[in-house]
Order: structure tokens, then sequence, then C-alpha cells
């Protein structure tokens, strides 16, 4: 059973656009939803997190939206750029679990200069 | 801090052939875990330890894996015997076991069993 439902598969976007990376969570235990990025070759890395009290959060270029009631949460990248080309996997993890994430498939960005 | 530390990088092996897969987690993470990545099922947990413990075994596939934490600065993930379908990306990733610290991964062993 799959807890974390992620979506695109994989998202081409043009210099400077917006990139939107969308995630679904069933397990209302759920309480920290980070996000990872992934360069060939490496392992994932932390790139942004979020807890279910708070709707929003932006570092830099990267925004996490959060809404509780639908049980999803999005990753947006503004003015996307050729580094950022990655893939970028959504998580989620609950508080009893110690640290066991549940990770999404992944989207494949590609950022076309 | 050189960050979680895995080995080998690359291993190729034939099918039959046990494989053991090592990490160092970073100094003082008192949570271990061991991934396996793969394009048709994405980062699978396979395991994972607190304080050299084995909390959730139960993303380990059948009875040829197993892994073990002897001490807080070594752990060790072994097939035996290997088989075709294990070829995959095993990351090892350690945190400071609460509940909002980061997990830190590893760059992976990438298995290949023919």
């Amino acid at each position: 059973q799959q807890q974390v439902k992620q979506s695109p598969q994989s998202l081409i976007v043009q210099k400077g656009g917006i990139s939107i990376i969308n995630c679904a969570y069933e397990n209302t235990a759920f309480d920290y939803f980070p996000w990872y990025q992934q360069f060939p070759g490496k392992g994932p890395a932390l790139l942004i997190a979020i807890r279910p009290d708070v709707s929003e959060k932006k570092e830099g270029r990267f925004t996490i939206s959060f809404n509780k009631s639908a049980k999803q949460f999005s990753l947006h990248i503004m003015d996307s750029q050729p580094g950022d080309s990655a893939t970028y996997f959504c998580a989620a993890r609950t508080g009893r679990s110690q640290g066991n994430l549940i990770f999404g498939k992944g989207t494949k960005l590609s950022v076309k200069p | 801090d050189a960050g979680v530390i895995q080995s080998p990088r690359h291993e190729v092996t034939e099918m039959g052939q046990e494989v053991t897969l090592r990490c160092k987690p970073i100094s003082g993470h008192n949570s271990l875990f061991w991934y396996r990545q793969t394009m048709m099922r994405g980062l699978e947990l396979l395991i994972y330890f607190n304080n050299n413990v084995p909390i959730d075994d139960s993303g380990m596939p059948e009875d040829r894996f197993s892994a073990k934490m002897p001490n807080a600065s070594f752990s060790t993930l072994k097939i035996q015997p290997s088989e075709p379908r294990d070829s995959a990306v095993y990351f090892c990733a350690s945190s400071a076991g609460s509940v909002r610290t980061e997990a830190f991964f590893g760059q992976g062993t990438r298995l290949t069993v023919v």
C-alpha cells in the first residue's frame, strides 16, 4: 500500500519557470513532511520540510504548500534553473516512527535552458 | 563531518553469492536506516535501527536479507544468496533520532547481480 502518492513522474520546465510537484497522503498520523532532492549518483538530501500546523514554508526559491484537510502538499520551485534538474521525493513520517520516512516515488525534473 | 559512508560504491556479483554492504553513520546519530531504490518501486525502507536495536524490519523482502548493527558506528546489510532481482541501489541513512530531525543519506551502493 502506497501511503504517499507523488505526481507527476516527470516534469520539463523552461528556465525561469515555476516547477510544481504534488503529493497526497493517507495516514493522518503523519506529522512531518520533508522534500528530498537527489542528483544522479548521489543519495537524497533534505531540501525543505514542513509540519502540518503551518500552511506554507518558503526557503529561497523553494516553497512547500500544505493543505491538511485535503491531505495534500506540494513543492513549488520559482525561477527554475538548469541546476535544479534532479529527482525530487516527497516524504512523510509519524511522530512515533523515530525517523521512518515513507517516500513518494519521485519526480524527475528537467529544466531546459 | 564526513557524512554517512557506504562501501562499496559498486558491487557486481554472480547469482547465488553472498553480498555484504557496509555503512558508517554520522557520529552521534542514534538512528540508522537501510533503503533500497529501484525504478519500479522507488525508495523502500528495508530496516531501521534505534540505538543499535532493530526497530522495524518489516521491509526486509525475505529471509535472504539480514542486517546487523554491532555498534553505534557500523552496520551491515547482507544478502545470501543474492538473486538478479536484488539489483538496486542500496542507501544507508542516519539521523539524530528525534521526530523532526533530518535523515542524512550516504551515496549508496549500486548492486548488480548477474
